[in-house]
C-alpha cells in the first residue's frame, strides 16, 4: 500500500541554521503531498501542500517541491527560529485518507 | 479558515467507564470526519472514517464496539470510548473535510488518561 518515510529525528539545530527534513513516498498514481506541523499538546496544522509533480508548496518560510522522479517531498527552511520547534509530519492523500510518516522532531536552540 | 473544535482537550476517567469526545466543524459542513489515535512520540494511526448519516468505516484492528463513532450531523462527530481501560490512554485527534479538494482540518486533540 501507499506509505511515507521520513528521516528519523530528533533534528537539533541552532537558530538561523538551514533545515532539511527528508520525506519519500511510495504510491500508486500521483497523490497529493502535505507537510503538517504539531506543537506540543496540540493537533496538527497544515504547513504546506503540493498536488502535482514539480509543484512547490510554501508557507512561513518553509518550502517543499513535489519530485516525481525521486518520489520525494523534502521540507526546507533557510533560517529556523526557536518557535519552529515542533514535530513535522509528511503525508500523502490516498483516496480520501491521509497516510502519515512517523514524524520528525525538530529542536531549535537559541 | 476552516476550524475544527475538539472537546474536551483532556479527560481523566476511571477504568470501566465510558468517555465521549466531540469533534465539531465550526464554519463548514464536514461530509467526512476522521478519528486518529497517537501514541507518545509516534505518528497518527487512523482509527475510523465517518460519513454523515452512515456507519463509520473502521480500520483493521480497531474494535468498533469499543470505539463508537457517531456522525449525526454535518458539523458533529463523536467518539465514545466504552469501558475504558488504562491501555486506551492516548491522544485522540479528529479531522474534518468538506471535500478532499479543500484539504483536511485537524482538531486540537484530546488527551485521555484512564486510571
Amino acid at each position: 500500500g501507499d506509505s511515507v518515510t521520513q528521516m528519523e529525528g530528533p533534528v537539533t539545530l541552532s537558530e538561523e541554521a538551514f533545515l532539511t527534513i527528508n520525506c519519500t513516498y511510495t504510491a500508486t498514481g500521483y497523490p497529493s503531498l502535505f507537510w503538517y506541523v504539531q506543537y506540543p499538546g496540540e493537533g496538527l496544522q497544515l504547513l504546506l501542500k503540493a498536488t502535482k509533480a514539480d509543484d512547490k508548496g510554501s508557507n512561513k518560510g518553509f518550502e517543499a517541491t513535489y519530485r516525481k522522479e525521486t518520489t520525494s517531498f523534502h521540507l526546507e527552511k533557510g533560517s529556523v527560529q526557536v518557535s519552529d520547534s515542533a514535530v513535522y509530519f509528511c503525508a500523502l492523500l490516498y483516496g480520501n485518507k491521509l497516510v502519515f510518516g512517523a514524524g520528525t522532531i525538530l529542536r531549535v536552540k537559541s | 479558515g476552516a476550524v475544527v473544535s475538539q472537546h474536551p482537550s483532556w479527560v481523566i476517567c476511571k477504568s470501566g467507564t465510558s468517555v465521549k469526545i466531540e469533534c465539531r466543524s465550526l464554519d463548514f459542513q464536514a461530509t467526512t470526519m476522521f478519528w486518529y489515535r497517537q501514541f507518545p512520540k509516534q505518528s497518527l494511526m487512523l482509527m475510523a472514517t465517518s460519513n454523515e448519516g452512515s456507519k463509520a468505516t473502521y480500520e483493521q484492528g480497531v474494535e468498533k464496539d469499543k470505539f463508537l463513532i457517531n456522525h449525526a450531523s454535518l458539523t458533529l462527530s463523536t467518539l465514545t470510548v466504552t469501558s475504558a481501560h488504562p491501555e486506551d490512554s492516548s491522544f485522540y485527534i479528529c479531522s474534518a473535510s468538506e471535500s478532499s479538494d479543500y484539504g483536511y482540518t485537524f482538531g486540537s486533540g484530546t488527551r485521555l488518561t484512564v486510571v
